[in-house]
């Protein structure tokens, strides 16, 4: 079955550099949701899509936005990059909006040096 | 605002014993999940319980949903090395979800 996508998989970065993420939703998948992971911590909610328009934010910085497009694809534009963004980003897909089953891509690994 | 607790932190188990590991919120939830994230991998979900007092069963792991649907349980027996990895259990209130710190689990032989 088709999973979730995510592109590219491993990133560096300098800092003050901006990095784009992009993620593609298993098919038929509505809701887009974009995590951040530390080390040794649990992924921490940034920001949600549903039918291509923003249905939550959580801790996401303001150097930080992202959007979803009309073939319900997503990226995460990051700006101003700081050695804090280095990080595991995932990306979730679920259908029917959030409190649906979130499925997982296999993250972008983001180092800023 | 919704807080979810999980405990322990990290469960070192011989293999062959069994482990739980707990998780606890603040407000009570529409559903929860649990999901398992192997070592440099992604989390991948599990299951998920709805209703009140829910017991799911997937082999040798067994899901609780409790009465006030606030906590919620990961039974593993006769644990195995392909157990590791680290259990996030995610509550789902006001269609927000909220991962727990996650019970990181070692398996020694």
């Amino acid at each position: 079955a088709a999973g979730v996508i995510q592109s590219p998989r491993h990133l560096i970065k300098e800092k003050r550099e901006t990095a784009t993420l992009k993620c593609y939703p298993i098919p038929r998948h509505d809701t887009v949701y974009w995590y951040q992971q530390g080390p040794g911590q649990d992924p921490q909610f940034l920001i949600s899509f549903y039918e291509k328009m923003q249905s939550d934010k959580g801790s996401i910085p303001d150097r930080f936005s992202a959007q979803q497009f009309s073939d319900y694809h997503s990226e995460l534009n990051m700006s101003s990059l700081e050695l804090g963004d280095s990080a595991l980003y995932f990306c979730a897909s679920s259908k029917g909006g959030q409190g649906e089953t979130q499925y997982f891509g296999p993250g972008t690994r983001l180092l800023v040096l | 605002g919704q807080q979810v607790m999980q405990i322990p932190q990290y469960q070192h188990v011989q293999e062959g014993e069994d482990f739980t590991t707990y998780c606890n919120s603040s407000t009570t939830l529409s559903n929860i999940q649990w999901y398992k994230q192997r070592p440099g991998g992604h989390p991948v979900f599990l299951i998920q319980l709805v209703k009140s007092g829910e017991v799911k069963k997937q082999k040798r792991l067994t899901f609780q949903f409790g009465e006030a649907k606030k906590n919620s349980s990961l039974h593993i027996t006769a644990t195995q090395t392909t157990d590791v990895g680290t259990y996030f259990c995610a509550g789902n209130n006001d269609y927000k979800l909220s991962f727990g710190a996650g019970t990181t689990v070692t398996v020694r032989a």
